[in-house]
């Protein structure tokens, strides 16, 4: 469901090695699938989505892995850079219905 | 750039006041949304447009209305302010109500003094 004013949990690494963050979703219904970077100060902005017929989809230095039986969604971020650092939000959407977001993971990579 | 505009994008105001916060959607979506995200929280959905009609409601206090115009540029209005309504206020936009992501606006923080 909706984020409901929950601290953000936070997950370090360190430079160069790999990311993942973890999801879980509510509703079966659900067939759309997306993440959204957010910058300190700034609006989310689209990493990656896939659909409920897909199990995973790969971008650039990130994949995105699709569970439906256990409807869980993860995104892995390879040789994660500084620049990774921020917060991630994963949202999903059933037809004609809005996207309900996470709570969000804050990503710090050390150098 | 995300094609979404916001403005104003900071504002400071005292208790009691009310503002209004403005939202421009990226050309050729109808749909907009508002969200409010307190320091470091997540998105609270607040409400829906879609071309003019409200589209669906969230956790949005009754100080607070929204509207979206025929140009499909949309509204939010604090009323009352208190200092707990300080936060970031988002807007996103979508072509549609069918599946599909939001392209989401920088944002306006405003500051309850």
């Amino acid at each position: 469901g909706e984020s409901v004013g929950l601290h953000l949990p936070t997950l370090s690494v360190q430079e160069g090695d790999n990311s993942i963050i973890n999801c879980a979703y509510s509703n079966s219904a659900s067939d759309y699938f997306i993440w959204y970077k957010q910058e300190s100060g700034k609006g989310p902005q689209f990493i990656i989505d896939i659909r409920s017929n897909m199990d995973k989809r790969q971008g650039q230095r990130v994949t995105v892995l699709l569970n439906k039986t256990v409807k869980h969604l993860s995104l892995q971020i390879a040789a994660t850079q500084p620049g990774d650092s921020a917060v991630y939000f994963c949202a999903d959407q059933a037809a004609g219905n809005k996207l309900t977001f996470g709570g969000g993971t804050r990503v710090l990579v050390k150098p | 750039d995300s094609g979404v505009t916001q403005t104003p994008k900071h504002l400071i105001t005292a208790t009691g006041q009310r503002v209004t916060l403005r939202c421009s959607p990226r050309s050729g979506d109808l749909s907009v949304y508002w969200y409010q995200q307190s320091l470091d929280q997540g998105l609270q959905f607040l409400i829906q447009y879609y071309n003019g009609e409200e589209r669906a409601k969230g956790n949005i206090l009754e100080r607070f209305s929204a509207q979206q115009f025929p140009d499909l540029h949309s509204e939010l209005n604090l009323s009352s302010l208190e200092l707990g309504d300080s936060a970031l206020y988002f807007c996103a936009s979508s072509l549609g109500t069918s599946s599909g992501g939001y392209t989401f606006g920088s944002g306006t923080r405003l500051t309850v003094v």
